[in-house]
């Protein structure tokens, strides 16, 4: 079975601060996506690649950066942390050889920026 | 452990039928049961479900809650070739844990 982990469960980091999400897939997925959902809404797309070195600009990409520097790692940046970043931030990742859309979730991180 | 568990896994039926998708869930004490559509790389929202036994509706499609049988029906009445996507089941729960099911993939056949 699949498994997408991420580093944390919660965080809470300071306004101002450099926060790091990781996310690590098991299963040589080319594809890994970076979401976050807030109350009532639906994921709004952050970042995605399709490679490693390659990453795309999803909805939102406002205020983060990502990296991958290895196919099974997918990292999100927030430079400096801003309480308007406080979300729940979901990572995924798809099979190779097909659409984008088949996509494993993990548990998301939680995080507050105070 | 908690488990969301969608079915049918796939489903090809033509433009026109009716389509009902199912997601069951293992989930204790959850917030929020929620529907999304996927087609591109983003899923969309449809529906966030709270409340057992109230139907939301919009348009085409609806969805309702059964939280003694523990599952979730989203329904969509005559269908359009634009419905096929997959159909993602997500579970939030009140320790801010989501957990999605492995999604219906619905094709509809013109």
């Amino acid at each position: 079975d699949v498994k997408v982990t991420q580093s944390s469960r919660y965080l809470v980091k300071r306004t101002g601060e450099k926060v790091f999400l990781e996310c690590v897939q098991d299963m040589d997925h080319e594809n890994m996506f970076w979401y976050r959902q807030d109350p009532g809404l639906g994921l709004r797309l952050i970042y995605f690649s399709y490679d490693v070195k390659m990453k795309e600009k999803g909805d939102i990409p406002e205020g983060y950066s990502v990296s991958r520097e290895k196919k099974e790692r997918f990292s999100l940046i927030l430079e400096s942390a801003s309480t308007n970043q406080t979300s729940m931030y979901l990572c995924a990742s798809s099979r190779p050889g097909t659409s984008f859309y088949e996509q494993y979730f993990g548990p998301g991180t939680r995080l507050t920026v105070t | 452990e908690d488990k969301v568990v969608q079915s049918p896994l796939s489903l090809v039926v033509h433009e026109g039928d009716t389509v009902t998708l199912n997601c069951s869930y293992e989930v204790t004490n959850f917030r929020s049961l929620l529907w999304y559509k996927q087609e591109k790389k983003a899923p969309t929202f449809l529906f966030m479900l709270t409340s057992s036994g109230i139907e939301k509706k919009s348009g085409r499609l609806s969805s309702i809650l059964d939280k003694k049988e523990l599952f979730s029906i989203l329904n969509i009445t005559a269908t359009q070739t634009g419905d096929s996507a997959i159909y993602l089941c997500a579970l939030e729960g009140r320790d801010d844990k989501i957990i999605f099911g492995k999604g219906t993939r619905l094709h509809i056949l013109p």
